[in-house]
């Protein structure tokens, strides 16, 4: 019920395309997705964040699409650019209990 | 600049040896945050507190205690440390609140050996 699903493992992109990376949770206590990046040798860093009374959010070239019913978010990375490869991790949390939970993390990389 | 700092990038350790990895918030943060990273694996919550001297398990708890003394710093404690506790290690906190952002430290690469 905490668990949340990250696929895929491993994501190669042309610079100048879209990288999508997709979500899953069960629990549906969990009212906030945040997305975070991780450069080699950093800490994660929150990217972009959601939550479910919307469907969509978008900040630049990243765009978190959200689907409630089918308890379903994924990030999506537009005109890719080899700056953005990195790991990318989806995490979810529920109000009112602290725990914030990953995903398995996505392994992103731009060719040029 | 809110900032989370461990003491320690690397750490070479022997099997068996207690084990002591800090972690210090600047940003008054109620929640604080062990996770370990390992690939494939993705960030795993080893123990997590809410305010000083308060504890909870995470996922991954065995082999693992804390301290938080202070509420600015966590401290991770490998009993007795173990060759498969070798991995990185991340510190987070947060602030309570609705949606507040995590933040995490740079991390400590542990080998015991």
């Amino acid at each position: 019920q905490q668990q949340v699903k990250q696929s895929p493992q491993s994501l190669i992109v042309q610079k100048g395309g879209i990288s999508i990376i997709n979500c899953a949770y069960e629990n549906t206590a969990f009212d906030y997705f945040p997305w975070y990046q991780q450069f080699p040798g950093k800490g994660p860093a929150l990217l972009i964040a959601i939550r479910p009374d919307v469907s969509e959010k978008k900040e630049g070239r990243f765009t978190i699409s959200f689907n409630k019913s089918a308890k379903q978010f994924s990030l999506h990375i537009m005109d890719s650019q080899p700056g953005d490869s990195a790991t990318y991790f989806c995490a979810a949390r529920g109000t009112g209990f602290q725990k914030l939970v990953f995903g398995t993390g996505t392994r992103l990389l731009v060719s040029p | 600049d809110v900032k989370v700092t461990q003491s320690s990038r690397y750490l070479v350790k022997r099997t068996g040896e207690k084990v002591f990895l800090e972690c210090v918030q600047d940003m008054d943060h109620e929640n604080m945050f062990w996770y370990r990273q390992d690939p494939g694996l993705g960030l795993r919550l080893i123990y997590f507190s809410y305010d000083v001297k308060m504890k909870e398990k995470g996922d991954i708890p065995e082999g693992y205690s804390v301290s938080r003394e202070k509420k600015e710093r966590f401290s991770l404690i490998l009993e007795s440390a173990s060759t498969n506790q070798t991995s990185m290690y991340l510190c987070a906190s947060f602030k309570d609140g609705l949606n507040t952002e995590a933040f995490f430290g740079q991390g400590t690469r542990l080998t015991v050996v």
